[in-house]
Order: structure tokens, then sequence, then C-alpha cells
């Protein structure tokens, strides 16, 4: 079973407030992800990090940041939420190389409301 | 419980041949299918998705997966294999009916050769 954590899991808020999503694993995985997803849709992928200090965005342009300063954690700041933020935001991760090792842990995932 | 089985942990192909990566699922209700890519130091990427209509579905990148209901399998194929489409690939599924998350299988390696 993956150890792998989002708070919170749903969020309702009003437009142009910061929020700032957790994500923390305790699998020790140095490669951790973002991904948006539209109900009953497909993942994209919005920002990603290989490590400490390591950020890099992902293919869906988005108006959020991310920090990795700690191996466990990874969160997911939205400095001001428009209603077009509303999705299902995923977190995952992922150990680095080695055959059976590569599957990805997902979170439950926030559901994220901006009204 | 939903569960997606990816039988192959790899694929090796010669570039120019035809590659197939299996993917079976189980489900209750109408599955929702979809393929993902994984390049080296990338996160996921969407290739392509069942949701409904025609069986055959074609995605990104010249890759298309056939639903076969009765076998409940979605095998991601191409006819012409590149050696750029070395990476690892994914297969989820998640319940129609459902709005949670989806399940992954544990992930195919192709390789494909020169």
């Amino acid at each position: 079973e993956a150890d792998i954590y989002q708070t919170p899991r749903y969020l309702v808020i009003g437009t142009g407030k910061k929020i700032t999503l957790e994500c923390s694993q305790t699998m020790g995985h140095d490669k951790m992800y973002w991904y948006q997803q539209d109900p009953g849709m497909e993942l994209h992928l919005i920002h990603y990090s290989y490590g400490v200090n390591s950020t890099e965005k992902g293919d869906l342009s988005s108006e959020s940041t991310v920090s990795r300063i700690r191996t466990e954690h990874f969160p997911l700041t939205l400095e001001s939420a428009r209603p077009s933020h509303t999705s299902q935001y995923l977190c995952a991760s992922q150990r680095d190389g080695g055959l059976g090792t590569d599957t990805q842990y997902f979170g439950p995932g926030t559901r994220l409301t901006v009204l | 419980a939903q569960s997606v089985a990816q039988p192959e942990d790899q694929v090796n192909v010669a570039e120019g041949n035809p590659l197939t990566v299996k993917c079976t699922y189980s489900v209750s209700g109408n599955p929702y299918l979809f393929w993902y890519v994984q390049y080296p130091n990338r996160g996921l990427q969407f290739l392509l998705k069942y949701i409904t209509g025609d069986n055959l579905v074609k995605g990104s990148y010249g890759f298309e997966a056939e639903f076969n209901k009765s076998q409940t399998s979605f095998h991601l194929k191409k006819p012409s294999a590149l050696v750029s489409d070395s990476a690892l690939y994914f297969c989820a599924v998640r319940d129609g009916t459902n709005a949670g998350k989806s399940t992954f299988g544990d992930g195919t390696t192709l390789t494909v050769k020169p």
C-alpha cells in the first residue's frame, strides 16, 4: 500500500484567494508529480520534481507554483484562485529507476472548487 | 474493485516493425480507458482514451488502441515503431459511473532498436 497523502481532500474557495495543496509521501521517493484531472477525464501533468530543490513545469500550462524543500513534501500553491482552476489535483510519487519500481503511486486527490 | 494488468514488463521491437503493448482491465460498469507514456525525466503524458463510440481509438504520435469488451482488453498499437517511441507506457482504467481516481497498471518498458 502506497503512503502518499494529500490535504485537503475537498476545498471550496472564493476567487482571488491564495491556496496551498499539500502532498507528502513516506516512501523516500525522489520523483514527485502534480496532475490536473477534470472528472472522468485524462490526467495532465502540471509540475514535477526529481529531487530536493528540483522542480519543472509540465505539459499543461498552469498558474500554480511548487516547491521541493524536503524529499517527502511537494506542495502546490495557487496565488490567486480563479473559477478556471476548478478541478481535481492529483499528487504522485515514483521511485527512481529499476524494473518493477516504476509504478506511480497516487494520492487520493484534492477536489478544488473556486467560486 | 477495479484493476489493470500489463502482463509484460518489457517489450522489444525493431524500428519499422509493428508494436503492441498489452493491457487488460477489470471494472464494474462501463470502463473509461487511458494510455499514458512516460519519457525519461518527465511525468506521465496522455496518449489516448476510450470513453464510448468506436472501439478503435487513435491518439498522439501515431498510436492507436482497440477496446475489446469481451476480452476486457485495451492494447496499445502502432503500425511502425520509431526509436523515439522507447519509453515507459501505462494503461489506466476508471469506472465510468465513478468520478473517483483511476487505477494504473505497473507499466511496460518499450524499447525500439534501430
